[in-house]
């Protein structure tokens, strides 16, 4: 049982320049969160999903494209990467409580992305 | 709108001494609250949460915190502090639209 995976671990982009982030989690949660944590700013929510096939805006979503086409999986995409962007991202994924979410988010271990 | 406040960025103690971080919240109904940790380079772990009924709250690594509603607080406290506990600490609220609302965070320092 992995847990929280994030892929990959590091990277350097150039301004202008675009990738995906990749979350998955094997313990069959619905819910699933996309944050930034930046120094002084503790952790700010860019996108989630309460579902396969949702997604919803978080505090920060500008400059941030998601999708989760399959319950264990949910990516975040950045089309044209700016030096603000640089941050270290978390996924987070929490299970529910019949029809409402438990709240209790599982989180792992993060990306730090550099942008030049 | 709901919110968490930690009012000490960061906090030093000796090893061995006891240890209270703060966390207060602003949420209408009854909340949902949590006290992750994180090590330096390591993603957030779950210490404890409060859902309901016994306002005192016991978790991993011999944390406790307690929920007080008239205070709107739920602090975190640990008897004796070791130097593995250094790390940054982050209080969080369940709020609406299966969200919750993390603090800015304490740092906490361990001296020798």
């Amino acid at each position: 049982n992995a847990g929280v995976t994030q892929t990959p671990k590091f990277r350097v982009l150039k301004t202008g320049q675009s990738m995906t982030l990749l979350c998955a989690q094997d313990m069959n949660h619905e819910y699933m969160y996309w944050y930034r944590q930046d120094p002084g700013m503790g952790l700010r929510l860019i996108h989630y999903s309460v579902g396969e096939g949702t997604t919803a805006k978080g505090e920060v979503p500008d400059g941030y494209n998601v999708s989760r086409l399959k319950k264990q999986n949910f990516l975040l995409g950045l089309e044209s990467a700016a030096p603000s962007q640089t941050s270290v991202y978390f996924c987070a994924s929490s299970y529910s409580l019949g029809l409402i979410s438990s709240y209790e988010q599982y989180f792992g271990p993060g990306t730090r992305l550099t942008v030049t | 709108a709901q919110s968490v406040t930690q009012p000490d960025i960061h906090i030093t103690v000796s090893e061995g001494a006891s240890l209270e971080l703060r966390c207060n919240y602003s949420y209408g109904a009854t909340p949902y609250l949590f006290w992750y940790v994180q090590s330096p380079g390591q993603g957030l772990q779950l210490l404890l949460k409060y859902f309901s009924g016994d306002t005192l709250v016991q978790g991993i690594k011999g944390f406790e915190a307690e929920f007080k509603r008239s205070q709107s607080s739920f602090n975190l406290r640990k008897p004796s502090v070791h130097w593995s506990d250094a790390a940054e600490y982050f209080c969080a609220v369940g709020a609406t639209d299966d969200k919750i609302i993390f603090g800015k965070g304490t740092r906490l320092h361990i001296l020798p």
